[in-house]
């Protein structure tokens, strides 16, 4: 099982560009997330979807957007980059959201720069 | 406005001795409580967790601790390993009573770094 897969790994962006960034996990969990990872700042919630068909704004969610495809696909997509989004980016899914524990699991994460 | 504080950026230990990670809150409506460990180039793993309703979860080396008149949570970790080498993240979730529901809200981060 390759767990919760994100691509691309790293990826270098002009200021203006757009990309897409993938999550796909193989573990059946019914809400996925995405993180931003600056220094000093730990991991900030982007957005995340608690189960198939919802998607919910986190904390830092300006200049993003995202897409649950399905079950096993949550996207991330940056329509217009800005060098304020260099950072790296995690996918991260959990069973429920609501369930007792909420332990999440994480994918690599995107090295992503904005120049 | 930081609702969970790592306040101690780095942390370095011997081996064999103890390391002792601290985090604080400020949300009295958090009710779980994580520790994350993170390597370079990878994605954080999760390590050891504690619900509200106790003080203390032990699991081989690593225990958490709470005390939620202080809003504090530690991680407590003996013997210390150079392997035990990493980034570790504390994160809260909010009950279902709170806008953080569902959600895990995450520390700064503090750098462990153990001495052979």
């Amino acid at each position: 099982n390759a767990g919760v897969t994100q691509t691309p790994k790293f990826q270098v962006l002009k200021t203006g560009q757009s990309m897409t960034l993938q999550c796909a996990q193989d573990m059946n969990h019914n809400s996925m997330y995405w993180y931003r990872q600056d220094p000093g700042m730990g991991l900030r919630l982007i957005y995340y979807s608690a189960s198939e068909g919802t998607t919910d704004k986190g904390e830092v969610p300006n200049g993003y957007n995202v897409s649950r495809l399905n079950k096993r696909e949550f996207s991330l997509r940056l329509e217009s980059a800005a060098p304020s989004q260099t950072s790296v980016y995690f996918c991260a899914t959990t069973l429920s959201a609501g369930g007792p524990r909420n332990i999440q699991y994480f994918g690599a994460g995107t090295r992503l720069s904005v120049l | 406005d930081q609702q969970v504080k790592q306040n101690s950026p780095s942390l370095s230990v011997q081996e064999g001795r103890i390391s002792i990670l601290n985090c604080d809150y400020t949300n009295s409506m958090f009710d779980y409580f994580l520790w994350y460990k993170k390597y370079p180039a990878e994605g954080p793993t999760f390590l050891i967790s504690i619900s509200s309703i106790k003080d203390k979860n032990e699991d081989g080396r690593f225990t958490v601790f709470l005390n939620k008149s202080a809003k504090h949570l530690s991680l407590h970790i003996v013997p210390s390993q150079p392997g035990d080498s990493a980034v570790y993240f504390c994160a809260a979730r909010g009950n279902a009573g709170g806008t953080s529901y569902g959600k895990l809200t995450f520390g700064q981060g503090t750098i462990l770094t153990v001495h052979p």
